[in-house]
């Protein structure tokens, strides 16, 4: 059965630090890895798609990497802000659907 | 103003009580998926339509069901045989089987 494992479960730091976040998955015939931000009692957005022929992906403070030998995503935010504070979650895609990992909850402190 | 909607953000349901949820969008996207999410935890796959007038049972179906009649619609029924429903609902589409769209979820609680 394919597992997303994400590590730490809960991160706590001071504003303006840069952080990374990890993804792990069990199977490497990936097709894509998806981050998503999710905020208490809303929906997911969307943060960055990595497709299986990529290393790594951009957006503003945001780099995504993905190495399918090792099964590992690391999602990269530099120079925090308190409004990056939310859960944040990996979703490991296999042609037919996605699956999920736990999330990552950030609080950054002001 | 494309996206995807759900109807309504907050349903109680009494014991017994079947209740359907609505989920809508106008991405023109081909596939379209129903999660579960409990406190703390990841999101759990109900069922999911690739086309219309097809769908597949994910890893937690049993006590759910779905149908698919139009390309922009896919309502998720939570029927009395799921002794557990109170959960987060989350509605997602995606364009073959790239990046997913989020609606913002719809709250069941069983009173």
């Amino acid at each position: 059965k394919q597992e997303v494992t994400q590590i730490p479960a809960a991160l706590s730091v001071p504003e303006g630090e840069n952080l990374v976040l990890n993804c792990s998955f069990t199977d490497s015939a990936i097709y894509n890895l998806q981050w998503f931000r999710q905020d208490p009692g809303k929906g997911l957005t969307s943060l960055l798609l990595i497709q299986s022929s990529q290393r790594e992906q951009t957006s503003g403070r945001l780099n995504a990497s993905l190495d399918k030998s090792s099964g590992r995503s690391t999602l990269y935010i530099a120079a925090s802000q308190p409004g990056d504070s939310a859960t944040y979650l990996c979703a490991r895609g296999d042609g037919q659907n996605f699956v999920f990992g736990p999330g990552t909850r950030l609080s950054v402190l002001p | 103003d494309g996206g995807i909607t759900q109807s309504p953000k907050y349903l109680f349901r009494k014991e017994g009580q079947n209740v359907t949820l609505s989920c809508e969008q106008n991405l023109n996207h081909d596939a379209m998926y129903w999660y579960r999410q409990d406190p703390g935890q990841g999101l759990r796959l109900i069922y999911y339509s690739q086309i219309v007038n097809d769908f597949q049972k994910g890893d937690i179906a049993e006590g759910y069901s779905v149908s698919r009649e139009k390309k922009e619609s896919f309502p998720l029924t939570v029927t009395s045989a799921q002794k557990n429903p109170t959960a987060f609902y989350l509605c997602a589409s995606s364009m073959g089987n790239n990046e997913q769209f989020f609606g913002p979820g719809t709250r069941l609680t069983v009173l």
